[in-house]
């Protein structure tokens, strides 16, 4: 079966610091990968989205960058965080055909 | 690319009552249409989808319809309890744009009150 890693659960970080939150899914191959922020009682902003090996679509811009190095790896960097950068991450894949997303436990990232 | 639309962005109701949250999309070829419930501090769950060659599907006190031709789905949750509080998401996606990306719609709060 297939399942979803996202690690750390929580996180708080310094203004100016750097971030690598990283997403690893198991159980199937060329997946849909997907980077989401969630502000509190807010809606699910897509910020990055895979569907290949170092093919990474950017929907909003802003302070933070994704890589895809390995079919089922996708991780969320940043190089100076903001305090603005705070939110709830979500981490998902679904497969190439239109079908269930699966989302990670999610990473509550406070800026401070 | 698809757009979808979710309405309203906050429910409340009394315990006992339907509740049904619709969604419009814009992509005509958009075929898969899934509604996920977020509990606070959870990530999204799957509880329900529809594909596009059924008008509705019901699983126990939750169903969705699908209307194809005017572009709109919802989901209707029958004698409601206080645990059906969360946010509820509305996604659609298509086998024809970005490998069948999902595009999810803003949320909608649900509050059941006792």
């Amino acid at each position: 079966s297939q399942t979803i890693h996202q690690w750390p659960a929580t996180l708080v970080q310094p203004v100016g610091s750097p971030l690598s939150l990283e997403c690893t899914v198991e159980g199937t191959s060329n997946p849909n990968l997907y980077w989401y922020r969630q502000a509190a009682g807010r809606g699910l902003q897509l910020l990055f989205y895979s569907i290949g090996i170092d093919q990474i679509s950017s929907e909003v811009p802003q302070n933070l960058s994704a890589s895809r190095p390995q079919d089922r790896q996708f991780i969320l960097s940043s190089k100076k965080l903001l305090l603005s950068d705070s939110g709830f991450y979500l981490c998902a894949w679904s497969p190439r055909t239109p079908g269930e997303a699966f989302f990670g436990q999610g990473t509550r990232l406070t800026v401070v | 690319g698809e757009n979808v639309e979710q309405h309203p962005s906050t429910l409340s109701v009394q315990e006992g009552d339907s509740a049904v949250i619709k969604c419009t999309y814009s992509d005509s070829a958009s075929n898969y249409f899934p509604w996920y419930k977020q509990e606070l501090g959870k990530r999204p769950q799957l509880i329900i989808d529809i594909r596009s060659n059924v008008g509705e599907k019901k699983d126990q006190r939750i169903a969705v319809t699908l209307n194809k031709t005017a572009k709109h789905f919802s989901l209707h949750i029958t004698e409601t309890q206080p645990e059906d509080s969360a946010v509820y998401f509305c996604a659609a996606s298509s086998p024809n744009t970005n490998a069948g990306k999902s595009t999810f719609g803003d949320g909608t709060t649900l509050t059941v009150k006792p």
